[in-house]
């Protein structure tokens, strides 16, 4: 079983909507939990942290936690095909973080 | 003003060959990792060093050796590369071992194995 799993997608949104990006995790000892997006052919950059149950607002990026079911999520408002990108949830496992396989995600114009 | 540096950004060598990767961090942070990420993006944790100690080391073939001659600094030696080396190899760094410790990414370094 994977530790941490995310849809591959891709998942395709017209500019201007709203994209759901869902992880689940395996671990319920899990405490921290972020979100990279990585642009092809770039490294992963950080653009979430979420440690508590509840959602964290970062202007048009929301993550939103729920440790009892085990699943984590990121809403990206108002849709750019700037954010076309593969989005990574990554979950720490004790000293470390174990990444999903990730999100491919599309906006077209 | 880099904050993770990488060198080289690619890397194309022949089987059997020893090559190594270099890694700088000038955020002041106390760990640095190494990733390697393979044809089908999987993001997968090598090693990581807190404070020149090696912390963790993944089940890594023992061709894999990192050094960290200091805190700002991991290095990656490969000896005898094989074909299925070939992948994309990150560096990282965080503030200290985690748990609530964001990591930040150097831009990688693309090794071939022909």
């Amino acid at each position: 079983q994977k530790e941490v799993e995310q849809n591959s997608g891709p998942l395709s949104v017209p500019e201007g909507a709203i994209a759901s990006l869902n992880c689940t995790y395996s671990d319920r000892g899990s405490q921290s939990f972020f979100w990279y997006r990585q642009y092809s052919g770039k490294s992963p950059e950080l653009i979430m942290s979420i440690y508590s149950n509840g959602d964290k607002e970062d202007g048009r990026f929301t993550a939103q936690l729920n440790k009892a079911s085990q699943y984590v999520s990121l809403l990206i408002r108002d849709s750019q095909p700037s954010d076309s990108a593969t989005y990574l949830c990554a979950v720490d496992n004790t000293d470390k973080l174990i990444f999903g396989t990730g999100t491919r995600l599309q906006v077209f114009p | 003003d880099t904050a993770v540096s990488q060198t080289p950004k690619y890397l194309v060598t022949q089987m059997g060959n020893d090559k190594s990767i270099k890694c700088e961090q000038n955020l002041g942070h106390d760990t640095m990792y190494w990733y390697k990420q393979d044809s089908k993006k999987f993001l997968k944790i090598m090693f990581s060093y807190n404070n020149k100690e090696l912390i963790i080391n993944e089940t890594v073939p023992n061709r894999f050796s990192p050094k960290s001659p200091d805190k700002a600094h991991l290095n990656l030696h490969i000896n005898s590369l094989e074909l299925g080396d070939s992948a994309v190899y990150f560096c990282a760094s965080s503030q200290e071992l985690l748990l609530f410790y964001e990591q930040y990414f150097g831009p990688g370094t693309r090794l071939t194995v022909t």
